[in-house]
């Protein structure tokens, strides 16, 4: 069966330090990959897309950056935080079925810029 | 642009009685999905609907996309407090698979 990791579940950084947050995908090949990051209580924005090794689409201006240097393996990063970087990162793949894309999300990282 | 409005934003209900969570917008969609989310985790995909007119359920869930494919609502009948989290429609971005949340619907149950 499939199953998808991050860490790490929390993070406390400060404003100008780096960031780098791992996902990974078990049980499945050459998945596309996302990263979102969900504001308290509320949805979810797409932030980076990818459909397979160093193919990555950015879906919005930010301080964010993304890499996938192996198949099942999505990194977000960032040279310097910023306070607005603050919030819930989902890392998800998913498999299309029936013409209909289905997505499986991993557990979160928490991460608040001080 | 495609946008997912969702209401209300806050319910909060006792044990027992049914509620509808409505999914809205002016684009059309060739599918929809609904997600429930507990606090501190991923969402957890409940149901994909792709017919325009369709109704699904899953136990004391009731799922319908609109005729037109532009909304859908979710219905529950007796809510339970493990009912409770954050329910998320979504759906396909220009008919690619990456995915448009709508903006979220807190449910709290209380026994």
């Amino acid at each position: 069966s499939q199953t998808i990791h991050q860490w790490p579940a929390t993070l406390v950084q400060p404003v100008g330090s780096p960031l780098s947050l791992e996902c990974t995908v078990e049980g499945t090949s050459n998945p596309n990959l996302y990263w979102y990051r969900q504001a308290a209580g509320r949805g979810l924005q797409l932030l980076f897309y990818s459909v397979g090794i160093g193919q990555i689409s950015s879906e919005v201006p930010q301080n964010l950056s993304a890499s996938r240097p192996q198949d099942r393996q999505f990194i977000l990063s960032s040279k310097k935080l910023l306070l607005s970087d603050s919030g819930f990162y989902l890392c998800a793949w998913s498999v299309l079925a029936g013409g209909v894309g289905t997505q499986y999300f991993g557990p979160g990282t928490r991460l608040t810029v001080l | 642009t495609q946008l997912l409005e969702q209401s209300p934003q806050f319910l909060s209900i006792q044990e027992g009685e049914n509620l509808t969570v409505y999914c809205n917008s002016s684009s059309v969609f060739s599918s929809l999905q609904w997600y429930r989310q507990e606090p501190g985790e991923g969402p957890v995909l409940l149901v994909t609907v792709v017919t325009g007119g369709e109704v699904k359920k899953l136990k004391r869930l009731t799922f319908q996309f609109g005729d037109a494919r532009k909304d859908s609502s979710l219905h529950i009948t007796a809510a339970q407090p493990g009912d409770t989290g954050l329910y998320l429609c979504a759906g396909p971005i220009n008919n690619t698979d990456k995915l448009i949340f709508g903006t979220g619907t807190r449910l709290q149950v209380f026994p």
